[in-house]
């Protein structure tokens, strides 16, 4: 059964703080790694990866994936209020409907 | 931008009774996606479709539910009879093809509560 990982499950830091994100994963016909923030409700696009070792980067927000080793991490510098969220980890599956298999998030708390 | 939208926000419905969640996928997309969130719980998969057939489920996507596209651009999840612990958030998620490399764009989600 494909399984995803995340830690730490909560996190609470400061403005200004860097945090690091984790997701390991264990999946038969491994395609890609997705990141998503979900805030209210829907969880929105943050990065994909496909390949190991190249960063992916996006303003203060920044990823990496590890295919040798299985895991993903997700970086966030400079750490602001908004960055509040649950963020997902998700991997897509090499078949027929390339399904998501989530984690279960981690929810950082940004406080003022 | 375009996006993913999705009738009803929230729906409450009896125990036993049928219900409908509709979706309207972004206009050259072509996979569809169900995905349901228990609250407190992991995201879960229920059924992929392209081509006008469904091209993976899940074991939670038992005989209760099933997918269409009534009119060629509403995407619907139907529960024929809910139970209690159908209660959850259904997400509705669309990209464009399943040869490159693209993301899923998910909808605001349709909030189901079985009394």
């Amino acid at each position: 059964e494909d399984k995803v990982v995340q830690s730490p499950l909560s996190l609470v830091v400061h403005e200004g703080d860097t945090v690091t994100l984790n997701c390991s994963y264990e999946v038969t016909n491994f395609r890609s790694l997705l990141w998503y923030k979900q805030e209210k409700k829907a969880p929105t696009f943050l990065f994909m990866l496909t390949s190991s070792g190249i960063e992916k980067k996006s303003g203060r927000l920044s990823s990496i994936l590890d295919k040798k080793e299985l895991f993903s991490i997700l970086n966030i510098t400079a750490t602001q209020t908004g960055d509040s969220a649950i963020y997902l980890c998700a991997v897509e599956a090499r078949n027929a409907g390339n399904m998501l298999t989530f984690g279960g998030g981690t929810r950082l708390m940004v406080k003022p | 931008e375009p996006e993913v939208t999705q009738t009803p926000s929230h729906q409450v419905t009896q125990m036993g009774q049928e219900v409908i969640l509709r979706c309207v996928p972004i206009s050259n997309h072509l996979y569809f996606y169900w995905y349901r969130q228990i609250l407190g719980q992991k995201v879960e998969f229920l059924v992929s479709f392209y081509n006008n057939e469904i091209s993976e489920k899940s074991e939670i996507f038992d005989d209760q539910f099933s997918v269409e596209r009534p009119d060629g651009s509403n995407f619907t999840l139907k529960i024929r009879s809910t139970k209690l612990e159908d209660s959850a958030m259904y997400f509705c998620a669309t990209k464009t093809s399943g040869q490159l490399y693209n993301e899923q764009f998910f909808g605001p989600g349709t909030r189901l509560t079985v009394l």
